[in-house]
């Protein structure tokens, strides 16, 4: 089974600043399989990123994918104040969905 | 557009069974998707269960699969999750989703809102 690990656990920056978060598989992956989500308290998850870089429908264009084999980025161009949420990687491989421990996105 | 919604006992005693339905409005359970269930224990990170094709094609989490089954009503156009056996592990808010229909994108694109199960006698 594949793990993946996210880093950091919590990254603490001010609005308008740029924010990078990693996601890294414990094995090479197929870039189509791995998708983000952003989860605010109290609410489901919200799809942003799936395919590694397609940004779901409605997603602002701060928000970019990149990345392949085990290493894949979520960055966030610019913060605005509603960006300030926990994130989730998430890979489908070998008929199961895995998702990352988060990255909680907190305001400095 | 699609909405999704979950229902069922919020309240379940340890060794029974949590029971939980689906309800899809603005799609049918008949189309091109693959529908899930993901849980999330209080203060903690998302763990997917499962998904079901209309077909009754199913694909489990192998560490819940012993107490795990999804099923599909497409006449009521709903899909219900069993986890048998539960424990106080087993509280968490439960989501019903919906894949992307892609055959080779992944994820998942719709969401219901949650329904919380507390575990406890």
């Amino acid at each position: 089974e594949i793990v993946l690990t996210q880093s950091p656990g919590t990254l603490s920056l001010s609005p308008g600043e740029r924010a990078t978060l990693s996601c890294r598989a414990s094995q090479g992956v197929t870039s189509s399989y791995l998708a983000w989500y952003q989860q605010k308290p109290g609410q489901a998850p919200r799809l942003l990123i799936y395919g590694a870089s397609y940004r779901a429908t409605g997603i602002p264009d701060r928000f970019s994918g990149s990345g392949s084999g085990t290493d894949f980025t979520l960055t966030i161009s610019r913060l605005e104040p509603e960006d300030f949420a926990v994130y989730y990687c998430q890979l489908y491989g070998s008929s199961l969905y895995t998702f990352g421990q988060g990255t909680k996105l907190e305001i400095k | 557009q699609v909405q999704l919604q979950e229902s069922g006992p919020g309240l379940v005693k340890p060794s029974g069974t949590l029971s939980l339905t689906c309800a899809v409005s603005g799609g049918s359970t008949s189309s091109s998707n693959w529908w899930s269930w993901v849980r999330q224990p209080p203060g903690k990170g998302l763990e997917w269960i499962g998904e079901i094709y209309h077909s009754g094609s199913t694909n489990y989490n192998p560490s819940l699969k012993s107490r795990v089954t999804i099923s599909v009503d497409k006449s009521k156009n709903q899909f219900s999750l069993k986890l048998n056996d539960v424990t106080a592990a087993d509280t968490a808010v439960y989501y019903c989703a919906r894949d992307l229909g892609s055959s080779w994108l992944y994820g998942l694109g719709v969401w219901g809102q949650g329904t919380t199960v507390t575990v406890s006698s």
